[in-house]
């Protein structure tokens, strides 16, 4: 069975405390490693993709990464600003066009 | 400016009763997805339609029913049979299988 299990669950950074978010992940044959970000009470927001191992993609202070069994996103130098909630999903070559969600890592940077 | 709508933000029903959410897109995707998000759980997928006039059931769908009669549109209905229907609902839309998905900005149910 697909699973994505992320962790921690919460993640408090002083800001420019720079850190890592994690996903582990179990796919049959994994198509595309999705990271969205979600704010309180709005509808996730995309961030990157990432198709095979090694495969790196960056936006601004942020930076995804993926092996056969897992995705990191690092966040550098953090700002109030990058507050959210981090969700990680994967999609299946064998289930369609579903996507399967982690259940996010909620991230609070203070000033 | 494209993007996809949901409407309304918030909705409140008494429970008996069936209620519609909408969701429409103007990006020209052909697929379009509903999920359910419910506190300290990831989003959980009801139905994915790939292609006009036709579409699937998720993981969730009991309860739920769809149509995507137009490309532009996927109307969701809680109906009464539903027996947890309070939830952030949301719709998202993409190119295709292996495409990212983009979400709209979410409906929710309020259902007592």
């Amino acid at each position: 069975e697909d699973q994505v299990t992320q962790s921690p669950e919460a993640l408090r950074l002083q800001e420019g405390e720079s850190s890592s978010l994690n996903c582990s992940y179990t796919v049959s044959g994994l198509r595309g490693l999705f990271w969205y970000r979600q704010d309180p009470g709005k509808g996730p927001e995309f961030l990157f993709t990432l198709y095979s191992a090694g495969e790196e993609k960056e936006k601004e202070r942020l930076k995804a990464t993926l092996t056969k069994k897992e995705s990191f996103l690092h966040i550098t130098a953090p700002k109030p600003e990058d507050s959210a909630t981090y969700l990680c999903a994967v999609q299946d070559n064998n289930q369609g066009g579903k996507l399967i969600f982690g259940q996010g890592t909620e991230l609070s940077v203070k000033p | 400016d494209g993007g996809i709508t949901q409407s309304p933000k918030y909705l409140f029903r008494k429970e008996g009763q069936n209620v519609t959410l909408s969701c429409e897109q103007n990006l020209n995707h052909d697929a379009m997805y509903w999920y359910r998000q419910d506190p300290g759980q990831g989003l959980r997928l009801i139905y994915y339609s790939q292609i006009v006039n036709d579409f699937q059931k998720g993981d969730i769908a009991e309860g739920y029913s769809v149509s995507r009669e137009k490309k532009e549109s996927f109307p969701l209905t809680v109906t009464s049979a539903q027996k947890n229907p309070t939830a952030f609902y949301l719709c998202a839309s993409s190119k295709g299988h292996g495409y990212e998905q983009y979400f709209g900005p979410g409906t929710r149910l309020t259902v007592t």
